[in-house]
This record gives structure tokens, C-alpha cells and sequence, in this order.
């Protein structure tokens, strides 16, 4: 069964970092693109960056670029995204999600900035 | 960027209704196009990929269809558990764009 975990939200003063880790079980983790997507409170969804497989490549939507990075360790599972320049409209619940086509998303961590 | 216009962007419908839902792309996104199902504090869950293919353990009653730059989700007879938000997205190119969302509630 695909799971994936994600953890490290919470709230943060606007101008702060963050970094978020997700955490995958059920599927071979070298094989698969990863993304990270957020969802503010009562709004739609947004991609916000993806990387691929092998780490060599990333992406960015615009309104997290030079700001986000998105990492992964292999040898880990495990997924990053680390935030930096926090700004009040970054608040939102932040998922990770497996391949290009976001085939299944975590359940979400909450990142809240706010002073 | 793609922008991705889902239409409407609410419907009230009752038990066994037939419920359509478009989303249009800004420009031809080949068939690269995946529909989602959310309901209240939960994740996202992917319904159809490949704009018409049902993911693994999705009723039938789920159907897409559509290339290019016009897609349909169709639910063709909807049932109390399908009330939720539905949202189209596009992978074809970056940046990964979702349509706006679509509130199913009941009438």
C-alpha cells in the first residue's frame, strides 16, 4: 500500500524557515518523481515544486521560486522542501505527492505564518 | 504557464443524478490530465489519470473523456458519497496547474 508521511509544519514568524520532510512506504522511491502541493485554508489546490527521481532535476512554481528547495534523500525515502522567506500567504496544509501525475498525496502537514 | 477554467465551480444535484464537470485548457495538453476527488479535512485522491483511465478501485460510475483542451468528468448516477470537491490537473508541462474546483452538494 502507498503511504506517504509527511511532517516538520507548524507556525512560523513571517521572514522565518521551515523545513518539511515526507516519508514514503510502498513503492520504490528511486523510481518515482515527487511533488510537494499546498492547499491554503478554503482555497484550491497549487503545485508548488516537483523533483525528479534521481534528484538532478527540479521545478518551481513562481510564487515559491528562490525562496523553496526541494531535495530528496534516496537512501532515506525521504522527501524535502525547505522554506525560507516565509511570507503569511505561504500558510497552508502542504502535501507531498508520488510521480508527475500526482498518483496519491500524504495527508498533509499545516504550515502557518504568522507573527 | 497552462491555466486550467473548470466549470461550474458549484452544482447542487440530488441522488442519481448525472453530474458533469469541464475543465479547459489554455492550450492542448494532449490527453495529460488527471481528476481528483476531495472531501472535507481530507487529502486529495486521484479518481482518473490519463484524462478517461479510472484509477484502481474507483467506482465505474466515474468516467472521463476529453484531449487537446477539452476534458469532462462525469459521474453518471451520483451517490451520498460522492458530495465533494472535484479538481481537474494538468502534468504536461511546468508549471503543474489545477483547475479551480468544483463543490458538489446535495439539492
Amino acid at each position: 500500500e502507498v503511504q506517504l508521511l509527511e511532517s516538520g509544519g507548524g507556525l512560523v514568524q513571517p521572514g522565518g524557515s521551515l523545513r518539511l520532510s515526507c516519508t514514503i512506504f510502498g513503492f520504490n522511491f528511486n523510481d518515482a518523481a515527487m511533488s510537494w502541493v499546498r492547499q491554503a485554508p478554503g482555497k484550491g489546490l497549487e503545485w508548488v515544486s516537483l523533483i525528479s527521481n534521481t534528484g538532478r532535476n527540479s521545478y518551481y512554481a513562481d510564487s515559491v521560486k528562490g525562496r523553496f528547495t526541494i531535495s530528496r534523500d534516496n537512501s532515506r525515502d525521504t522527501l524535502y522542501l525547505q522554506m525560507s522567506s516565509l511570507r503569511a500567504d505561504d500558510t497552508a496544509l502542504y502535501y507531498c505527492a508520488k510521480d508527475i501525475e500526482l498518483s496519491y498525496l500524504g495527508q498533509g502537514t499545516l504550515v502557518t505564518v504568522s507573527s | 504557464d497552462i491555466q486550467m477554467t473548470q466549470s461550474p465551480s458549484s452544482l447542487s444535484a440530488s441522488v442519481g443524478d448525472r453530474v458533469t464537470i469541464t475543465c479547459r485548457a489554455s492550450q492542448g495538453i494532449r490527453n495529460d490530465l488527471g481528476w481528483y476527488q476531495q472531501k472535507p479535512g481530507k487529502a486529495p485522491k486521484r479518481l482518473i489519470n490519463a484524462a478517461s483511465s479510472l484509477q484502481s478501485g474507483v467506482p465505474s460510475r466515474f468516467s472521463g473523456s476529453g484531449s487537446g483542451t477539452e476534458f469532462t468528468l462525469t459521474i453518471s448516477s451520483l451517490q451520498p458519497d460522492d458530495f465533494a470537491t472535484y479538481y481537474c490537473l494538468q502534468h504536461d508541462s511546468y508549471p503543474l496547474t489545477f483547475g479551480g474546483g468544483t463543490k458538489v452538494e446535495i439539492k
